[in-house]
């Protein structure tokens, strides 16, 4: 069985201020981790992704997620906020029966 | 190229009509999802197959109906159309094995009236 919780349904910062969007999950497998972004009326673009590599993996857009198996965490990181970062961001868990299980989304707000 | 794209993106049908959503994929991916996003955005899997064989078939009801003339292509069939049917419908695809990225359409905005 699989999990995902995203701890926050929105988040608001300021530009140029740091974003951290907040990912648990909970897997009977060794799973593999996604982060994905929704813009307005857009389909869902892959950010990052995790698979047993380094822990600390690095997306597009200068976003950042690091894996932390004792906290069974994969937070989203950000060191400044863009406005176009405003999205809706989905943290995702994929195991060994790949279900791919999708978090509820959250909700960054940047404001100017 | 588009990978994965979708048609109708919009689609506005009055209750207890049937409707179709097309998917194809130009990824030699074999494996294609249908997800229904609510208006809460909350993704939900709907079907999966994996070389035009159903694998996933979550609780949806049997108004609607995949299906997969070949690896590349999964349509969504819905059947007498219910308000509740309103939904952005996200086709997607990836290779099988666990840990692939999965890409997906650009949404299908379906509204019934």
């Amino acid at each position: 069985a699989q999990s995902v919780t995203q701890l926050d349904s929105h988040v608001s910062v300021s530009e140029g201020t740091p974003v951290l969007l907040r990912c648990n999950y909970s897997s009977s497998y060794s799973p593999s981790l996604f982060w994905y972004v929704q813009h307005p009326n857009k389909g869902l673009q892959l950010l990052l992704k995790y698979t047993s590599a380094a822990t600390l993996v690095k997306g597009i857009n200068g976003f950042e997620a690091e894996f932390k198996k004792s906290e069974t965490s994969f937070h989203l990181t950000k060191p400044s906020a863009h406005m176009s970062d405003a999205a809706e961001y989905f943290c995702v868990v994929a195991g060994g029966s790949y279900i791919p299980t999708f978090g509820r989304g959250t909700s960054l707000i940047v404001h100017p | 190229d588009t990978a994965v794209s979708q048609t109708p993106k919009y689609l506005v049908t009055q209750m207890g009509n049937d409707k179709s959503i097309k998917c194809e994929q130009n990824l030699g991916h074999d494996t294609m999802y249908w997800y229904k996003q609510d208006s809460k955005k909350f993704l939900k899997i709907m079907f999966s197959y994996n070389n035009k064989e159903l694998i996933i078939n979550e609780t949806v009801p049997n108004r609607f109906s995949p299906k997969s003339p070949d690896k590349a292509h999964l349509n969504l069939h819905i059947n007498s159309l219910e308000l509740g049917d309103s939904a952005v419908y996200f086709c997607a695809s990836s290779q099988a094995q666990a840990g692939n990225t999965i890409y997906f359409g650009e949404g299908s905005w379906l509204t019934v009236v």
